[in-house]
């Protein structure tokens, strides 16, 4: 099957500094990936969907200036977290759809633990 | 956009019970209804879907409906056991190279 690698997989900064998340589809090449945001006993939410050469699209509410989404290859989308806060304390996952499998399943990276203190 | 809407947010069933989650979606075009169980800290498992082209596909114990007219579709779990415990979040997508849109899960308890 399609696999998805996320790093780091937990990650703990101080508040101001800034993180980098990385997406990347081992099998398969991956034109769009979608990232996540889950806050502790709540659902996934989506923040953005990053397409491979060109910018990235957000969901309302989420600050493109403050999350910066990378795309620059059909097998690594890169999130990161600028100036990052303890607000921005969340569990960050991403994941790809394998279309040349011709299957519309979803395939996720292990997801990331970012702690901001 | 897409909208899902999971009900119940908690179910405490008994050891052999059956437990049934239900969703329902608002975008007609969504074609595809994964079914998720997660763990703590962990990435969603799929653990059944269904395309919209069926009204029903079965996996040993797990079980998906589909209303297309009412846009719901539900999850049934039959004989339920304790390892069964833990988050079900249900899921709808629209056409290929869209994201998938959650509902809020539901903590699903089987006690022995």
């Amino acid at each position: 099957g399609a696999v998805v690698s996320q790093h780091p997989s937990w990650v703990i900064c101080k508040s101001g500094t800034s993180v980098k998340i990385e997406c990347r589809s081992l099998d398969f090449q991956a034109t769009t990936m979608f990232w996540y945001r889950q806050f502790p006993k709540q659902s996934l939410m989506l923040m953005a969907t990053s397409n491979e050469g060109s910018k990235a699209t957000y969901e309302q509410g989420v600050e493109k200036d403050k999350f910066l989404i990378n795309h620059a290859s059909l097998t690594l989308s890169t999130l990161t977290v600028t100036s990052a806060h303890p607000e921005d304390s969340s569990f960050y996952i991403c994941s790809a759809p394998d279309q040349g499998q011709g299957t519309l399943e979803a395939f996720f990276g292990q997801g990331t633990r970012l702690t901001v203190v | 956009g897409e909208n899902v809407e999971q009900h119940p947010s908690t179910l405490s069933v008994q050891e052999g019970d059956s437990a049934v989650i239900k969703c329902t979606y608002s975008d007609s075009a969504s074609n595809y209804f994964p079914w998720y169980k997660q763990e703590l800290g962990k990435r969603p498992q799929l653990i059944i879907d269904i395309r919209s082209n069926v009204g029903e596909k079965k996996d040993q114990r797990i079980a998906v409906t589909l209303n297309k007219t009412a846009k719901h579709f539900s999850l049934h779990i039959t004989e339920t056991q304790p390892e069964d415990s833990a988050v079900y979040f249900c899921a709808a997508k629209g056409q290929a190279g869209t994201a998938l849109i959650f509902g809020k899960g539901t903590t699903l308890s089987v006690s022995s």
